[in-house]
């Protein structure tokens, strides 16, 4: 069973760039989740899909970042502008049911 | 509102001798809790979960938690470590009506010769 694919693995831009993250779920899995981790922390929800509806996201930061999942499966994440702050691992996970959650290998952002 | 607090940000231990990872929670209802590691560069990995039933939880790679509710805690242990067990290990909560995971910040296991 294939798993999370996440691109790009990593991402450079300077401070007031915008950029995009993709995410694949696993077949099947109708939530998706988009987590922030920064480093030296524990992953952050940014915001939960069930199928493409948003069931949660009360950490977004709604002033710069937005995602949407397009009928149900794809997701995309996008910052627009960045902050230095924002530089972080974005993971990307999906689960079947409630219980437990499959990540992808996450996009490393460095924001200079 | 729920917590998870990990104690203790790295843990050096020589091979082969047993370790625990510490994880407190605090929550006001009924909890699931979960520890997954992070290899470098890698995405989260679930080791094993409690949902309810029996306290003690067993799970891959040899790893077992145990759910203690008087003490809100739910510390990982493993009684002989290898050097490819050298990882970041998250301890999560998440309440028994909510899908969202809240993780502790992680503690690092360090595996020495």
């Amino acid at each position: 069973e294939a798993g999370v694919a996440q691109s790009p693995r990593y991402k450079i831009i300077e401070k007031r760039q915008s950029v995009a993250f993709w995410c694949n779920p696993i077949s099947g899995h109708a939530t998706l989740y988009w987590y922030q981790q920064i480093l030296g922390q524990g992953p952050k929800l940014l915001i939960q899909f069930q199928n493409n509806g948003v069931v949660d996201d009360s950490q977004l930061p709604k002033d710069r970042f937005s995602a949407e999942r397009l009928k149900g499966v794809d997701s995309t994440l996008k910052i627009q502008p960045a902050k230095l702050e924002d530089s972080a691992v974005y993971l990307c996970a999906s689960s079947p049911t409630s219980n437990e959650q499959f990540f992808g290998p996450g996009t490393r952002l460095t924001v200079l | 509102a729920q917590s998870v607090t990990q104690l203790d940000s790295q843990v050096p231990v020589f091979e082969e001798a047993p370790v625990e990872l510490r994880c407190n929670y605090s929550s006001s209802v009924s909890v699931y809790l979960f520890w997954y590691v992070q290899y470098p560069n890698q995405g989260l990995q679930l080791l094993l979960k409690y949902l309810s039933g029996s306290t003690l939880v067993k799970g891959i790679n040899g790893f077992e938690a145990e759910f203690n509710k008087s003490q809100t805690s739910f510390h990982l242990r493993k009684p002989s470590v290898h050097i490819s067990d050298t990882a970041e290990y998250f301890c999560a909560v998440r309440n028994s009506g909510y899908s969202t995971l809240t993780f502790g910040k992680g503690t690092m296991l360090l595996v020495s010769p």
